[in-house]
């Protein structure tokens, strides 16, 4: 089964709205990231959180994470129609194993 | 720097045929780790190389194999061709299998 698992699977919100995406994971991991993929093409790194953070701000984006409760939130502030994509979380554990979760479709309505 | 190239960017095979895809990762990362998309699976690990050496494998067939040539150019090949193997293959490269990965645009196989 996947390691990483988003929520919801499809998002849709308008122009200038938060996007708030979920990632939960079953076993003890190294760091979690999250990554885009615009329309088929390949995956865009976006941030890396380490199993001994709780929070991390990129830009427009911030990560938490629990431990506790395996889990990962991803949210995008301010969104725009550019950031239409597919929003991937991947657990990367310390056999070096990198599981990516189904993915998360975000559509921005202008 | 020069991103992750890979090579050819899509192709059509028929069934029983085999396919090989070509990787170059960003100069000076050692880690090259080969990934197969698909609506119904998402996005599996295939394999992954690091200085020559295959180091973690996926859960697939042996008729999915690959290589890592001393300059961390990477191939995989695919032999007798199934009609579920149509997919988006990326090939992403890093420092370190756990660090951030950077994705190559992708091949797109079709078997017919």
């Amino acid at each position: 089964s996947q390691q990483g698992e988003e929520d919801p699977q499809a998002l849709s919100i308008q122009e200038g709205e938060n996007a708030t995406m979920n990632c939960s994971y079953k076993t003890s991991i190294n760091n979690l990231q999250w990554y885009r993929q615009n329309s088929g093409r390949g995956l865009v790194h976006l941030i890396l959180i380490r199993s001994n953070e709780r929070e991390k701000h990129s830009g427009r984006l911030r990560v938490t994470l629990d431990t506790s409760k395996k889990s990962s939130s991803l949210l995008i502030t301010a969104s725009r129609a550019a950031d239409t994509a597919s929003y991937f979380c991947a657990t990367v554990d310390y056999g070096q194993n990198f599981v990516f979760g189904p993915g998360t479709r975000l559509s921005v309505l202008p | 720097k020069a991103g992750v190239t890979q090579t050819p960017r899509y192709l059509i095979k028929t069934r029983g045929q085999q396919v090989t895809l070509s990787c170059s990762p960003i100069s000076g990362h050692r880690s090259v780790s080969w990934y197969q998309q698909t609506p119904g699976q998402g996005l599996q690990f295939l394999f992954e190389y690091f200085s020559e050496t295959q180091r973690n494998k996926g859960n697939f067939p042996g008729r999915f194999s690959g290589r890592q040539f001393s300059n961390s150019r990477s191939e995989m090949n695919v032999s007798t061709l199934e009609l579920g193997d149509s997919a988006l293959y990326l090939c992403a490269s890093s420092l370190e299998a756990r660090e951030t990965q950077y994705f190559g645009p992708g091949t797109r196989l079709l078997v017919l």
